[in-house]
């Protein structure tokens, strides 16, 4: 079965702080993974995507990596700000157009 | 470039009852996919259409459905409305569908089932 798992569950950091969000997954076959943040009561809004053959990409203070090898994912904040405070949504997406969601991180950022 | 519109944002419904939710994708967008967010389960893929036809149907039982127009706006309905769900109902938009590029989702619209 494909499935997401992201760690942790929730994360409460000091404004300024890095930090950074986990996700293993067991899709196959394997197409592209995503990173979505959401706030509280709004749609997700795309981060990052990254296929087979990427293993890291930057937005801003948000960076993504990504081992095909062992089926791990990371997000990397750096210098988190207030408004960092949301969930974030790690999915992968595999053949014939499907995409399996991991169930995400809260975080909160405090001043 | 206007995002993607749903409508309603938020409603109240019964049990019982029966409801309509619209979603307007990205101009010159083909693919719309639905999504239910509930805060145990998270985002469940519930359908994908591409330019009028279901490509895609996730695991939710026939009271839920949808369909497409030749504008590419779309709508879900789901018939006699139970408790559980209650959730946040989310539409997607995509040029060629979802799992290829970039998805870009509405505000969604909080349904609650009373």
């Amino acid at each position: 079965k494909n499935q997401v798992e992201q760690s942790p569950q929730s994360l409460i950091i000091l404004e300024g702080k890095n930090c950074t969000l986990q996700c293993n997954y067991t899709v196959s076959p394997f197409s592209n993974l995503r990173w979505y943040k959401q706030d509280t009561g709004r749609g997700p809004v795309s981060l990052t995507i990254m296929t087979f053959s990427e293993n890291t990409k930057s937005n801003g203070r948000y960076t993504a990596t990504l081992d095909a090898d062992t089926k791990q994912s990371s997000l990397h904040i750096t210098a988190s700000q207030l408004s960092d405070s949301a969930s974030y949504i790690c999915v992968v997406s595999f053949g014939n157009e499907k995409l399996t969601f991991g169930t995400g991180t809260r975080l909160t950022i405090i001043p | 470039k206007a995002g993607v519109t749903q409508t309603p944002r938020y409603l109240i419904k019964t049990r019982g009852q029966q409801v309509t939710l619209s979603c307007s994708p990205i101009s010159g967008h083909r693919s719309v996919s639905w999504y239910q967010q509930t805060p145990g389960q998270g985002l469940q893929f519930l359908f994908e259409y591409f330019s009028e036809t279901q490509r895609n149907k996730g695991n939710f039982p026939g009271r839920f459905s949808g369909r497409q127009f030749s504008n590419s706006r779309s709508e879900m309905n789901v018939s006699t409305l139970e408790l559980g769900d209650s959730a946040l109902y989310l539409c997607a938009s995509s040029p060629t569908g979802p799992g290829a590029g970039e998805l870009f989702f509405g505000e969604g619209s909080r349904l609650t089932v009373l």
